[in-house]
């Protein structure tokens, strides 16, 4: 497989459930991103990882846990989640995590909470 | 103020039509500027990036920066129905991209 892949593509779970979003990247890239795209609204990140360490976390609910085990593999970890949290999950990867990097996205998972 | 503003459209163009698609930012530290096409339930994926003052042109697609008036648009020159969809533009702000809402294009046949 090459690019960025996610899974599960689409996923429905109540607000007590626990699940986790998985992206998997194969270009060869050191940092990772977490970004959320509800109707209507623009893109927003969520975390930012280089290098397996988190550099950015821009003010998510803890009820979202990223986890970046190693540079080609990230997850986010949903527990108790509310139905305003029903989105669009996009991961992203690029080269190093500098400024002036192209991201590739994944194709995203469709996240629908009741 | 939005930190990326668009237009969100619709922007209706015929086939074969230069469309122009226009993109506003407040920071004015910002240094990088992409855009994206996202088709209705697919994922972003990178047209252009530009750094520089000017133009950019790659295939159909020219990328204008213009920093002193914060302004970067995006031409797209004989238009053609595969070229609708919603165009992100995405500015760059401490290593992670900062995206506008979109402007849906619509090219008719």
């Amino acid at each position: 497989e090459t690019g960025v892949t996610q899974t599960p593509r689409h996923l429905v779970m109540g607000m007590t459930n626990k699940k986790s979003l998985k992206c998997e990247q194969h270009l060869g890239h050191n940092a990772m991103y977490w970004y959320k795209q509800s109707a209507k609204k623009p893109l927003e990140l969520m975390f930012v990882y280089s290098l397996e360490e988190r550099v950015e976390n821009n003010s998510v609910p803890s009820r979202f846990s990223p986890e970046c085990p190693n540079s080609s593999h990230l997850f986010l970890h949903l527990h108790t989640l509310q139905p305003e949290d029903s989105a669009l999950y996009l991961c992203a990867s690029s080269q190093g995590g500098g400024l002036q990097e192209t991201q590739y996205f994944g194709p995203g998972t469709r996240l629908l909470v009741l | 103020q939005k930190e990326v503003e668009q237009n969100s459209g619709p922007l209706s163009v015929p086939e074969g039509a230069i469309a122009s698609l226009n993109c506003t930012y407040s920071d004015r530290g910002s240094q990088s500027f992409f855009w994206y096409r996202q088709y209705s339930g697919k994922s972003p994926e990178l047209i252009m990036f530009i750094y520089s003052n000017g133009d950019k042109e790659d295939g159909r697609f020219t990328a204008q920066l213009n920093k002193a008036s914060q302004y970067v648009s995006l031409l797209i020159r004989d238009s053609q129905p595969s070229d609708s969809a919603t165009y992100l533009c995405a500015v760059e702000k401490r290593r992670a991209l900062t995206f506008g809402s979109g402007t849906r294009l619509q090219v008719q046949p």
